[in-house]
C-alpha cells in the first residue's frame, strides 16, 4: 500500500495559523481525511472529503488537497487545539492508509 | 447519537487469541461498514481492516491477513474482530470506527466518524 508522509511537529503562536501538510503519490487524486486525537483520548474526524468540515467542527479547521499534498490549515490556532493529527486516504488497492501523526504545540 | 460503545481491557499471554466487541447505537447498523485500527503506544494509527455489518463481507489489511476475523451479530448490532496468535507487539489500543465513506467504479473513499473509545489488549507472559 502507499505510504503518507508528515511532519513529525509543528509549532504556532495562538491566534496564528498552523498548516500540517501531508504528502503521498498522487495524493490529489483521492480524498483525503484528517483526525484530532488528543491525549487518552480517540481519534475525531475533522476534515473529510479534502474540504469538508463535520457537523460541530469550528470554522477555523479548513483543508485542500492538489498534487501529491493535503494540507490542513488552522486560523486562529487556540490552545485547545494542541493535539496529534492524523491524515488518511485509500489507495488504488482500496486499503486505508494513515500518516505518521504531526504533533501541534501552541506555544 | 450515534455511538460505538466497545469491550474492556484484555491481558493475553503470547500465542493467544482476543476477541475485542464494538457495540453500534444511535443509526441503522447494518447502513455503514465498521473499520478496525490499531495504535500502539506513542506511535501512531494502523489500519487493519472492515467489516460489511450488512453482507458479513471483510477485507483484511496484507499485513493481518491470516491472523484477524471480523465478524458482527446484527441482532445485538455488535461487530467483532478476534485477532489469533497473539505477539509482544500486538500490545495496542484497537478502536472500532464507522465508515461514513463510499465506494464507485471500485474506488474507495473512507473517512471515519465516530470511533470507539478504544480497547487496550496488552500481551505479556
Amino acid at each position: 500500500s502507499s505510504e503518507l508522509t508528515q511532519p513529525p511537529s509543528v509549532s504556532v503562536s495562538p491566534g496564528q495559523t498552523a498548516s500540517i501538510p501531508c504528502s503521498g503519490d498522487k495524493l490529489g487524486d483521492k480524498y483525503a481525511s484528517w483526525y484530532q486525537q488528543k491525549p487518552g483520548q480517540s481519534p475525531l474526524l475533522v476534515i473529510y472529503q479534502d474540504t469538508k468540515r463535520p457537523s460541530g467542527i469550528p470554522e477555523r479547521f479548513s483543508g485542500s488537497n492538489s498534487g501529491n499534498t493535503a494540507t490542513l490549515t488552522i486560523s486562529g490556532t487556540q490552545a485547545m487545539d494542541e493535539a496529534d493529527y492524523y491524515c488518511q486516504a485509500s489507495d488504488s488497492s482500496t486499503e486505508v492508509v494513515f500518516g505518521g501523526g504531526t504533533k501541534l504545540t501552541v506555544l | 447519537q450515534v455511538q460505538l460503545v466497545q469491550s474492556g481491557a484484555e491481558v493475553k499471554k503470547p500465542g493467544a487469541s482476543v476477541k475485542v466487541s464494538c457495540k453500534a447505537s444511535g443509526y441503522t447498523f447494518t447502513s455503514y461498514d465498521i473499520n478496525w485500527v490499531r495504535q500502539t503506544t506513542g506511535q501512531g494509527l494502523e489500519w487493519m481492516g472492515w467489516m460489511s455489518p450488512h453482507s458479513g463481507n471483510t477485507g483484511y489489511a496484507q499485513k493481518f491477513q491470516g491472523r484477524v476475523t471480523m465478524t458482527r451479530n446484527t441482532s445485538t448490532t455488535t461487530a467483532y474482530m478476534e485477532l489469533s496468535s497473539l505477539r509482544s507487539e500486538d500490545t495496542a489500543v484497537y478502536y472500532c470506527a464507522r465508515d461514513s465513506g463510499f465506494c464507485t467504479n471500485g474506488v474507495c473513499f473512507n473517512w471515519f466518524d465516530p470511533w470507539g473509545q478504544g480497547t487496550l489488549v496488552t500481551v505479556s507472559s
